[in-house]
């Protein structure tokens, strides 16, 4: 039973537009939400995170969206690079942000095209 | 650069062997944990260490062990490997508290045949 579902395999992008990367989750205590963005032979790195009682976090191009009613967050990235293509995973924590035992997706590959 | 290294970074072994994955926290970091991704899956909790001790444990059998040592590195264990455990370990080193980034390593690929 996956409790953090991201149903897009994948996503393709111009340069210069907007990707919206999209998540759902099931389990209401989640309290705590991560994206990380993933290249090949790398690990997974942070990219943005925002608490259960925010709706918005946002850092330069990067802007995380948290609906709890509908249990579903989105990462917007405006605008879009070619180095933004990568494998980006969500993360849910049920902990406060400790970040110790993270609940994945099972991520988006988005291709930004010049 | 995350400071988090894994050593090997891949690894073929033989059904019903044993094997040893390591990983160096990055410095200052207390709290180690590793994850399983599949191919085509997300990273899957298999358990944390902090201050050497078991700290959360995931859905995975107790043939999956580990240690933390008092440097802060790390030992995943895996007994009596079968081919679903072919897999991307990482581990992630974090300081425990609240909205503490973890920072992962590059993973080490685990092949069994």
């Amino acid at each position: 039973d996956q409790q953090v579902k991201q149903n897009s395999p994948s996503l393709s992008v111009q340069e210069g537009r907007i990707s919206i990367l999209n998540c759902d989750y099931t389990n209401s205590m989640f309290d705590y939400f991560l994206w990380y963005k993933k290249y090949p032979a790398e690990g997974p790195t942070f990219l943005i995170s925002i608490s259960s009682i925010k709706d918005k976090n946002e850092d330069g191009r990067f802007t995380v969206f948290l609906n709890k009613s509908a249990k579903h967050l989105s990462l917007h990235i405006v605008p879009s690079q070619p180095g933004d293509s990568a494998v980006y995973f969500c993360a849910a924590d049920l902990y406060g942000g400790s970040q110790g035992n993270l609940i994945f997706g099972k991520g988006t590959k988005l291709s930004v095209k010049p | 650069e995350t400071g988090v290294t894994q050593s090997p970074t891949h690894l073929i072994k033989t059904r019903g062997q044993q094997v040893t994955l390591r990983c160096s926290s990055q410095s200052g970091h207390n709290t180690v944990s590793w994850y399983q991704q599949a191919l085509g899956q997300g990273p899957q909790f298999i358990f944390q260490y902090y201050r050497e001790e078991e700290n959360g444990r995931g859905n995975f059998p107790p043939r999956f062990s580990g240690l933390q040592f008092p440097n802060y590195s790390s030992e995943l264990n895996v007994n009596a490997l079968e081919l679903d455990d072919s897999a991307l370990y990482l581990c992630a080193s974090s300081l425990v508290g609240i909205n503490t980034e973890a920072f992962f390593g590059q993973g080490t690929r685990l092949t069994v045949v």
